[in-house]
Order: C-alpha cells, then structure tokens, then sequence
C-alpha cells in the first residue's frame, strides 16, 4: 500500500492563473481532506470530500473547490491563483466507518504562486 | 469556535533531559485530542491520540479537561526525537469528523 499520494509534488503558478492538485487516498479509505500550510503554520482545513460530495468546509473562499471521484481520489482545484496561496497543500485520507478515527497524510504539493 | 493553542515555537534540550511540549485547546464540546510528528523530509504522521491512552516511543499525553491541556511528554529526551510536533484536536462524531484543527507546531531540537 503506497499509502496516500499526492501529485504534482512542487509547482509554479503565476498570479490569476488556475491549477489542479490530485490526491489517491489509503487502499480502503473513503474520506479525503484537504489542508493548506503555510510556511511556519499549522496545516488549515480547506474542505473535506465523502461520497463525491463535499461534507464540511473550512474559512475559504470560492476560488478554492474540489471534487472527488467514484474511486474516492480527489482533486483541489484554485481558481485566479494570489501570491497568498502559495503554500503546502496536503491531503489526508481516513475511513468514515472504523472505530479509529485517524488520517493519514500525504506528502503535500508546494504551490509556489509568483 | 476550535482553536489549539501551542505556546513554544522552538524547544531544545539534552539527550536524556525530560521534555514537555505543551498544548492547550479550546472547544465547547467533546474534543478528540492528538498528537501529529514531522521529522525532516517525512510526511506528517500521527503520534498519538488521547482515547487510547497509548504511548509511542517513549511518548506520554493526558488530557486535562479542567485545564484544557494535552502536553505531551517524555521522561528522557533521545536525538531522534528532533523533530515539528503539532497538536491537533477533532470533534468526536457529528458532521466534523475527521476535520482536524492544528496548533502552529513546536520544533524539538534534541541536542547530543
């Protein structure tokens, strides 16, 4: 098991543009989250997917959304990209029905917004 | 609103000296705690969850309820140690699970 993976691993945006970060989760598991941290910051919750919907959102805006597929992968897509969104963007993955409520990460995407 | 709250940025000691990491945490209701651990160039992983009152290499948290703390601890200090530990809180069921809220970290350094 690969465990969660991420791609691309680093990538350089330019200011307006618009870019696509992918996210295959745990072999088994169901639920993704996505997560933006900034440098010297805690990760912060962008928005979580379960069933191909998105269940709960955290503080931002539009120009942030997702999708998740029927094999539960998930993209985050980030429309008219500012120099503000360049971060560290990962990607948990945990199983909605176990008693353990734990996610597992991935190694994240840097974004890079110039 | 869910805020974790980790006062140290940065926190060296000596091998074999004990460390605390300290956390607290404000919630209204019935929190999940856990603690998360970035070594260099590794994913973040989890260390440790409150409700099952576990250990992991060497590692040791209560949560406090009264105080509204989950410190982490460990009696004696080893280099491989050094590493970002974040403290991270969940609500326990309801539409919120699995959506974890992070302190801003503390780095370990663990000096030989």
């Amino acid at each position: 098991d690969a465990g969660v993976t991420q791609s691309p691993t680093h990538l350089i945006k330019t200011r307006g543009q618009q870019v696509t970060l992918r996210c295959s989760p745990k072999s088994g598991h169901d639920t993704v989250s996505w997560y933006q941290q900034a440098l010297g910051q805690g990760p912060q919750f962008i928005f979580q997917y379960y069933e191909e919907e998105e269940r709960q959102r955290g503080n931002f805006p539009d120009r942030f959304s997702g999708h998740q597929f029927p094999n539960y992968s998930s993209e985050l897509n980030v429309n008219a990209l500012l120099l503000g969104d360049s971060a560290l963007y990962l990607c948990a993955s945990s199983a909605q029905h176990t008693t353990a409520q734990r996610s597992f990460f991935g190694q994240g995407t840097r974004l890079t917004v110039v | 609103a869910q805020r974790v709250t980790q006062p140290e940025k940065l926190l060296s000691v000596f091998k074999g000296a004990p460390v605390e990491l300290k956390c607290n945490y404000s919630y209204s209701g019935s929190p999940e705690l856990f603690w998360y651990v970035q070594y260099s160039r590794q994913r973040l992983q989890l260390l440790l969850r409150h409700i099952s009152r576990e250990s992991i290499k060497g590692f040791t948290a209560d949560l406090n309820k009264g105080e509204t703390s989950f410190h982490l601890k460990k009696p004696f200090a080893q280099e491989e140690d050094s590493a970002m530990y974040y403290c991270a809180l969940s609500n326990a069921g309801g539409t919120s699970y699995g959506k974890l809220t992070f302190g801003q970290g503390t780095i370990l350094t663990v000096h030989p």
